[in-house]
């Protein structure tokens, strides 16, 4: 059984990094890309970027660019999602997700939230 | 980038409705469409891709079709469960971007 599975909930202060990790289970990790997805309370999905966990290759979105950082440890079968300068607007679930082509395999969500 | 434009935004029908989504791509992305089923609390549900072909184990009643700019999703036949919100996202380049998502009630 494929299996995506999160880290817990975070509680950051504004200025903050936060790391988040997504191990994966029951497929080669090497074989499909990382993506990572922003979720807002009460908004949609926005796409931030993928890690290719084979060699490590980043793309990103434009809105993160500078503040997100992809990573894969092939290692552990577990990538990351790292972001710093943390804002209220980065309160949001945070998803791991991937697939042959569109996302058929979602971790579970991470919570994050950004509050003085 | 390529902006998708989803419509309606909200949506209330009777069970046993047919319902329509419509997805509007900025350019032209051939059949690299995605719909994704996300219910409140939980991950999105990969139902249909690309633009027509039904994942597995997803309900017959569940529909997509379109391709260029234009895209549906339709369910045939409205059932209880099929309440949640739905998005629409492109694979034809990146960013992968998402539609703003259909909230889709009972009436």
């Amino acid at each position: 059984e494929v299996q995506l599975v999160q880290s817990g909930a975070e509680v950051k202060r504004p200025g903050a990094t936060v790391k988040i990790s997504c191990k994966v289970s029951g497929y080669t990790f090497t074989d499909q890309y990382m993506h990572w997805v922003q979720q807002a309370p009460g908004k949609g999905l926005e796409w931030m970027g993928l890690v290719d966990p084979e060699d490590g290759e980043t793309i990103y979105v434009e809105k993160f660019q500078g503040r997100v950082t992809l990573t894969a440890d092939t290692s552990t079968d577990t990538s990351y999602m790292e972001l710093s300068s943390l804002r209220s607007a980065d309160t949001a679930v945070y998803y791991c997700a991937t697939g042959p082509d569109a996302f058929d395999m979602w971790g579970q969500g991470t919570m994050v939230t950004v509050s003085s | 980038d390529i902006q998708l434009t989803q419509s309606p935004s909200f949506l209330s029908a009777s069970v046993g409705d047919r319902v329509t989504i419509t997805c509007r791509a900025s350019r032209g992305i051939s059949r690299y469409l995605a719909w994704y089923q996300q219910k409140p609390g939980t991950a999105p549900k990969l139902l249909i891709y690309p633009a027509s072909t039904l994942q597995s184990g997803v309900p017959s009643r569940f529909s997509g079709s379109g391709s260029g700019t234009e895209f549906w999703l339709t369910i045939s036949s409205l059932q209880p469960e099929d309440v949640a919100t739905y998005f629409c996202q492109q694979l034809n380049s990146y960013p992968r971007s998402f539609g703003q998502g259909t909230k889709l009630e009972i009436k």
